[in-house]
């Protein structure tokens, strides 16, 4: 089974400047989930799919921060604008089953952001 | 929301010593806890989990137990090997909150 991929790997960008990741979750997966891990903390809930509709994006900053799952597999998050304290790790996980049963969640590598 | 904490926050044993992290939470509607590996510049990765009806869980070398009117739960990893290192990460998933509420990490070092 293949497992959760995202790219790019690794980003450095200026301050202000936008970027893009992409994650492909578990083929059958209903349940997408995106996160922020900082340095030296446990990863963060920044929004949660289920199939192409948004479960839970309260902890998201809407004014910089968008995501979309539209066909209800591939996912893609956005900054616009990065700044300096989004620097961090962004982590895509995926699931079986529909959220609320609490199954487990296979992470993506990641995607190392650096803004400057 | 839920909130979890977890220590210590660094941990060194001797390689086939044991290891004990603790984590507790705050939400009585939590009812599923899994333990997370992290190495350097890998993914998290699952290693062993516990549902709220059940207080002890066993895999080999790695246990969790979970006590719910105390709102703990701890993983054990007994015979510790240098491969063991890793930052490990408790969570508790919320069935009000829906969504898994992750510990700050255990930066766990096996010296040889």
């Amino acid at each position: 089974e293949a497992g959760v991929a995202q790219s790019p790997r690794y980003k450095i960008i200026e301050k202000r400047q936008s970027v893009a990741f992409w994650c492909n979750p578990i083929s059958g997966h209903a349940t997408l989930y995106w996160y922020q891990q900082i340095l030296g903390q446990g990863p963060k809930l920044l929004i949660q799919f289920q199939n192409n509709g948004v479960v839970d994006d309260s902890q998201l900053p809407k004014d910089r921060f968008s995501a979309e799952r539209l066909k209800g597999v591939d996912s893609t998050l956005k900054i616009q604008p990065a700044k300096l304290e989004d620097s961090a790790v962004y982590l895509c996980a995926s699931s079986l089953t529909v959220p609320g049963g609490g199954d487990t969640q296979y992470f993506g590598p990641g995607t190392r952001l650096t803004v400057l | 929301g839920e909130n979890v904490e977890q220590h210590p926050s660094t941990l060194s044993v001797q390689e086939g010593d044991s290891a004990v992290i603790k984590c507790t939470y705050s939400d009585s509607a939590s009812n599923y806890f899994p333990w997370y590996k992290q190495e350097l510049g890998k993914r998290p990765q699952l290693i062993i989990d516990i549902r709220s009806n059940v207080g002890e869980k066993k895999d080999q070398r790695i246990a969790v137990t979970l006590n719910k009117t105390a709102k703990h739960f701890s993983l054990h990893i007994t015979e510790t090997q240098p491969e063991d290192s890793a930052v490990y990460f408790c969570a508790a998933f919320s069935g009000s909150a829906r969504q898994l509420t992750f510990g700050s990490g255990t930066q766990l070092t096996v010296l040889p």
